[in-house]
């Protein structure tokens, strides 16, 4: 069965301050790792896709890895707009439904 | 937002009264997907549709039907609501690159 976790499940920052998510998964085969960000009261917004171990994508102060057990969101100088719920999910290569498996996320609270 | 409109917003109903919420996308997306969103479980699938009138299950279809008669248009249905049923429910369809795009959500109370 595919599982995916993610840490921590809430994380507050002061604004400026650097800091990690992590997405660890077990699945049977990885076809993609997904990450969304998610506001109050609305549905998750794509931000990136990574596929294979070393991958990297970066947009504005967000940067996602990908290794073969985990992937990390990175935040380099977060502002208080970046406060939000991130979620990971994976996609793998059994069914042809191309499902996504989510993790349960991360409540990112920055303070200015 | 990939033209992705749920509909209703907000509901309210009572036990035992079937429920149909509807999803309706305008980029002739082939696949669609039902999800809820309850805390502490992420999101998980329910059903969805890979083309007109071909549908399959998710994780979480029992107390759930769904049904596509036009690409545009994917509907979900609570045969017979149950308490267990409050959640948020979120339409997606995928895109070119297998991600999937969701839309606002319906927030569904069963009292």
């Amino acid at each position: 069965e595919d599982q995916v976790t993610q840490s921590p499940e809430a994380l507050r920052l002061q604004e400026g301050e650097s800091s990690s998510l992590n997405c660890s998964y077990t699945v049977s085969g990885l076809r993609g790792l997904f990450w969304y960000r998610q506001d109050p009261g609305k549905g998750p917004e794509f931000l990136f896709t990574l596929y294979s171990a070393g991958e990297e994508k970066e947009k504005e102060r967000l940067k996602a890895t990908l290794t073969k057990k985990e992937s990390f969101l990175h935040i380099t100088a977060p502002k208080p707009e970046d406060s939000a719920t991130y979620l990971c999910a994976v996609q793998t290569f059994s069914g042809s439904a191309r499902q996504l498996t989510f993790g349960s996320g991360t409540q990112l609270t920055v303070l200015p | 937002d990939a033209g992705i409109t749920q509909s209703p917003r907000h509901k309210v109903t009572e036990t035992g009264t079937p429920v149909t919420l509807r999803c309706h996308q305008t980029e002739n997306h082939r696949y669609m997907y039902w999800y809820r969103q309850d805390p502490g479980h992420g999101l998980r699938l329910i059903h969805y549709s890979y083309g007109v009138k071909d549908t399959d299950k998710g994780e979480v279809s029992d107390g759930y039907s769904v049904s596509r008669s036009k690409t545009e248009d994917f509907l979900l249905t609570l045969e017979s609501a149950t308490s267990s049923q409050t959640s948020v429910y979120f339409c997606a369809v995928r895109g070119g690159d297998n991600e999937q795009f969701f839309g606002p959500g319906t927030r569904l109370t069963v009292l």
